[in-house]
């Protein structure tokens, strides 16, 4: 079966850079997506179609999908972008999730 | 703006038949090019898709659990419901439903609106 490999970790300062990435075989031939899960909250889809925003999403928030790995990128990072971040493909008529990511903004 | 609400039974038994229900409010289930999703996730673990279902009746489910999973419509309702059979411990979790856009261009899918989750315990 897929599999889609987070980095179980990432930290960043606020106001600085933040790159989540998403590691599948030949990710880049299919299409990713990211949801942001606050802490007792459900997820909220934050990029879709590896780059594209849901509207009323920050324009901090972008993405990218090549080879083998799909990115989250967010510029800028605030307080309220701490969070778990996963990203999810559709393989062989399934959704697959990736493990997921915390990010902590320090 | 459409909103999903879940419900059902808290607390199921081992061996027994888990039932939730998503009720669709702010849009109808009939209307549109949707899927009808349920996911979950464990505490403190990541999310795990169950299954989805189409307005046709047409469904995916996750092959891990596709031997005890239904999905099923109620359009009068506009309601869709997921029943898991034989259930365990390992299948306490938090339950949401979601919806997913029938995909315009490529091989794709996403949910991008998802109801805010109950809470199920597998315990005698």
């Amino acid at each position: 079966s897929y599999e889609l490999t987070q980095p179980p970790s990432v930290s960043v300062s606020p106001g600085q850079t933040a790159s989540i990435t998403c590691s599948g075989d030949n990710l880049g031939e299919k299409y990713a997506c990211w949801y942001q899960q606050k802490s007792g909250q459900s997820p909220v889809l934050v990029i879709y179609q590896d780059r594209k925003r849901p509207s009323g999403i920050p324009e901090r928030f972008s993405g990218s999908n090549s080879g083998n790995t799909a990115t989250l990128t967010i510029s800028g990072t605030q307080a309220m972008d701490e969070a778990d971040y996963y990203c999810q493909a559709w393989d062989s008529s399934t959704v697959v999730f990736g493990g997921g990511t915390k990010l902590t903004v320090l | 703006q459409v909103q999903l609400q879940e419900s059902g039974p808290g607390l199921v038994k081992p061996s027994q038949t888990l039932s939730l229900t998503c009720t669709v409010s702010g849009g109808s289930i009939s209307s549109g090019s949707f899927y009808w999703s349920w996911i979950r996730q464990p505490a403190g673990k990541g999310l795990e898709w169950i299954g989805r279902i189409y307005i046709s009746g047409s469904t995916n489910y996750n092959p891990s659990l596709k031997s005890r999973v239904t999905i099923s419509l109620d359009t009068s309702k506009n309601q869709f419901s997921l029943k898991l059979s034989s259930v365990t411990a390992a299948d306490t979790a938090v339950y949401y439903c979601a919806r997913g856009p029938d995909p315009i261009a490529g091989y794709q899918f996403y949910m991008d609106v998802w109801g805010k989750g109950t809470t199920v315990t597998v315990s005698s």
